[in-house]
């Protein structure tokens, strides 16, 4: 089975611009997380989604955005971004919520 | 809302030597338990997980992890390091329950060096 993908894996912006990351879950699993990771704060949650829903959502303003498509695969957005927003940003799937998560390789966003 | 602690945040040991990486968390309630570790250059992967049951589980290259219930505990141990575990260890829990459930939280992670 092939993994968690997301894509682009490197993404270089400046600030006020938006930025769109995508990401394919593991064939057959309808949930998918997102979290970001930086040096100063770790890993956060950002949010979660189950059957095109979001289910729970983490403490980030509203200039980050995200939904899923109907065959699973998701999307996170956001908008005028701050230099504060360069991280590390993963996506996770799993079968279900609650089940083990399989993290993605991540997008490496830059905002200059 | 869960926190999720890790004592030591670099560990350095000789290869042999024995590891143990001490993790606890807040809530008390059912909570699904997790260790992911990062290699040098990879993406997160898992390593073990505590859902129920036998409280000690075992993981993938010898990696084992005790879940004490009532130290709100699930530490990493490995009796013999290798070189190649070189590589960052994060604990996870996660939410509980309800809509919280696939909402993992991470502790701060702990740097493991091993030395040949």
């Amino acid at each position: 089975k092939a993994g968690v993908t997301q894509t682009p894996r490197y993404l270089i912006k400046t600030r006020g611009q938006q930025v769109t990351l995508s990401c394919s879950p593991i064939s057959g699993h309808r949930s998918v997380s997102w979290y970001q990771q930086t040096p100063g704060q770790g890993l956060q949650f950002l949010f979660e989604y189950f059957s095109e829903t979001q289910r729970n959502k983490g403490n980030f303003p509203g200039r980050f955005s995200g939904r899923q498509f109907s065959n699973s695969r998701s999307e996170m957005n956001v908008s005028t971004l701050e230099l504060g927003d360069s991280a590390l940003y993963l996506c996770a799937s799993s079968s279900k919520p609650g089940a083990e998560q399989f993290f993605g390789p991540g997008t490496r966003l830059t905002v200059l | 809302a869960q926190s999720v602690s890790q004592h030591n945040h670099h560990v350095i040991l000789s290869e042999a030597a024995s590891l143990e990486l001490g993790c606890n968390y807040s809530y008390g309630g059912t909570v699904n338990l997790f260790w992911y570790v990062q290699y040098p250059g990879q993406h997160l992967q898992l390593l073990l997980k505590y859902f129920s049951g036998d409280p000690l589980v075992k993981g993938i290259k010898g990696f084992e992890a005790e879940f004490i219930k009532s130290k709100f505990s699930f530490n990493l141990r490995k009796p013999s390091v290798q070189w190649s575990d070189t590589a960052e260890y994060f604990c996870a829990v996660n939410g509980g329950g309800g809509s919280t459930l696939g909402r993992l939280y991470f502790g701060r992670g702990t740097q493991l060096t091993v030395w040949p």
